[in-house]
C-alpha cells in the first residue's frame, strides 16, 4: 500500500522567505508527526497531531514554525522568515493510533535556505 | 528528559564478521525502536521492543532490550554488504508520544 508521502522532495529558498512543506500520511492513520533531521544527526521531534489537533508542539523551535492538519489527514508545516539554520531534512511520520504504535516515515523534504 | 546515546558512531567491518551496536537511554522508557536509514532515504522500521528481555530477529539482525540496564543492542551476524546503512535507536515514553533518537551508527560493510 501507499506509504507516507511528502512534497516537495527538495526546496531551495532565500533567507527571509516563507515555505510550506506538505505531508500525506498513510490512509487511516490518525497520528501524524513532524521531525527535523540535521546532517549527521538523528531526527528531532517537532510536533505531533492526533486527528486535527496538535497534541504536542513542544519541539517547535520558535514561533516562526507552525503546522496544521485541518481535516485530520494531510498536514502542512509552515516556516516564516526562514533562516539559514532552518536548513535540514524535514521528516513526516504517521502511526495508526499514536501511543507506542510504530511510526512510519516519509521520504522527507530537504530544505536549503540560502 | 529522555536522552538516547548510541555507540559506536561509525563502524567499518568486513563481510562475514559479527558486531554489536549499543543504545543506552537515560530514563525509563516504555518502548525501544530500531530504524535503518540508507543515504538520502527515509527511515525504515526494523524492530519494536516492548518489554524487558525482549529479543527480535530478522535475517542477520537481532535486537534485544534490557530495561534494568536501560540498554538495547543490535547484533549483526555474518555481515553482508547490503547491511551498510545508518542505524538509529529511538525510545518512547507512554503518554509522551515523541520518539527520542540516538545520533545513529553509520555502518559500512567492506567486501
Amino acid at each position: 500500500g501507499a506509504g507516507v508521502s511528502q512534497t516537495p522532495s527538495n526546496k531551495v529558498t532565500e533567507k527571509g522567505k516563507y515555505v510550506e512543506l506538505r505531508c500525506d500520511p498513510i490512509s487511516g492513520h490518525t497520528a501524524l508527526y513532524w521531525y527535523r533531521q540535521s546532517l549527521g544527526q538523528g531526527p528531532e521531534f517537532l510536533i505531533y497531531f492526533q486527528g486535527t489537533g496538535a497534541a504536542d508542539d513542544s519541539g517547535l523551535p520558535n514561533d516562526r514554525f507552525f503546522a496544521v492538519r485541518p481535516e485530520g489527514s494531510v498536514s502542512t508545516l509552515k516556516i516564516q522568515r526562514t533562516e539559514r539554520g532552518d536548513s535540514a531534512v524535514y521528516l513526516c511520520a504517521s502511526s495508526l493510533g499514536g501511543g507506542w504504535e510504530t511510526q512510519y516515515f516519509g521520504p522527507g523534504t530537504r530544505l536549503l535556505v540560502l | 528528559e529522555l536522552k538516547v546515546e548510541q555507540n559506536p558512531l561509525f563502524l567499518s567491518m568486513q563481510e562475514g564478521k559479527n558486531y554489536t551496536i549499543y543504545c543506552n537511554y537515560s530514563t525509563t522508557s516504555d518502548r525501544l525502536y530500531w530504524y535503518r536509514q540508507d543515504p538520502g532515504k527515509s527511515l525504515e522500521s526494523l524492530f519494536v521492543l516492548l518489554s524487558n528481555g525482549a529479543v527480535k530477529q530478522e535475517g542477520r539482525l537481532m535486537a534485544s532490550l534490557d530495561t534494568k540496564a536501560r540498554l538495547s543492542t543490535l547484533h549483526i551476524t555474518a555481515a553482508v554488504h547490503d547491511l551498510s546503512a545508518t542505524y538509529f535507536c529511538a525510545a518512547l515514553n507512554f503518554g509522551n508520544e515523541k520518539l527520542t533518537f540516538g545520533t545513529g551508527t553509520r555502518l559500512t560493510i567492506i567486501p
